[in-house]
């Protein structure tokens, strides 16, 4: 049974670039969350994906933009790359709940780590 | 704003000794997990707890929740040095949101 599963694991890129990670959620799962997680600090939540629309968003610039495919894998894209956008990005996979709408049972991938020099 | 308090941020312990991480938060929820994170790793899931009074144990591990005291514990009996690590609370909002971190030391 596959897991979440990211992709690249490390990047290193330079200030102003473009960057895209990836994430195929775990099988029989359909909402895909993003997170951010600066070194020394706790996972902070970038948005979500679900029915390929952008459910919800947490505190971060549009520079962050994400997409979700119809086989539920998801992207995320930072443009105009800064220094403190290195960190490691978590992918979480989850199951909406058809009655309730609330997420079930979240999986987080292995995360890829991005450094911005 | 949703705030998720753990302490202590850091805790050095021996190894064969107890000690609990507390875990509040400013909004109503009845659902919180626990992870546990090595350094360089992604987060491992411990506990889910999913109503009020739920209590799990898994090894020298137990989580608690109560739901009108917005309080999650985390106890660790006999501490051992393999749970040396980063352990995080989370609370459910349909988004997680995560608290600050206990970093444990188990020491001999």
């Amino acid at each position: 049974d596959a897991g979440v599963t990211q992709s690249p694991t490390h990047l290193i890129k330079t200030r102003g670039q473009q960057v895209t990670l990836r994430c195929s959620p775990k099988s029989g799962h359909d909402t895909v969350s993003w997170y951010q997680q600066a070194l020394g600090q706790g996972p902070q939540f970038i948005f979500q994906y679900y029915e390929e629309e952008e459910r919800q968003r947490g505190n971060f610039p549009d520079r962050f933009s994400g997409h979700q495919f119809p086989n539920y894998s998801s992207e995320l894209n930072v443009n105009a790359l800064l220094l403190g956008d290195s960190a490691l990005y978590l992918c979480a996979s989850s199951l909406v709940g058809q009655e309730t709408l609330k997420n079930y049972g979240y999986t987080f991938g292995s995360g890829t780590r991005l450094t911005v020099v | 704003e949703l705030k998720v308090e753990q302490n202590p941020l850091f805790l050095s312990m021996q190894e064969g000794k107890n000690y609990t991480i507390y875990c509040n938060y400013s909004t109503t929820s009845d659902r919180l997990y626990w992870y546990r994170q090595d350094p360089g790793k992604s987060l491992e899931s411990l506990f889910v707890l999913l109503s009020n009074g739920a209590v799990k144990q898994e090894g020298r591990l137990m989580a608690s929740l109560d739901t009108k005291a917005r309080l999650s514990t985390l106890h660790i009996t006999a501490a051992v040095h393999d749970l040396s690590a980063t352990y995080f609370c989370a609370v459910d909002t349909d988004k997680l949101i995560f608290g600050t971190g206990t970093r444990l030391q188990v020491f001999p």
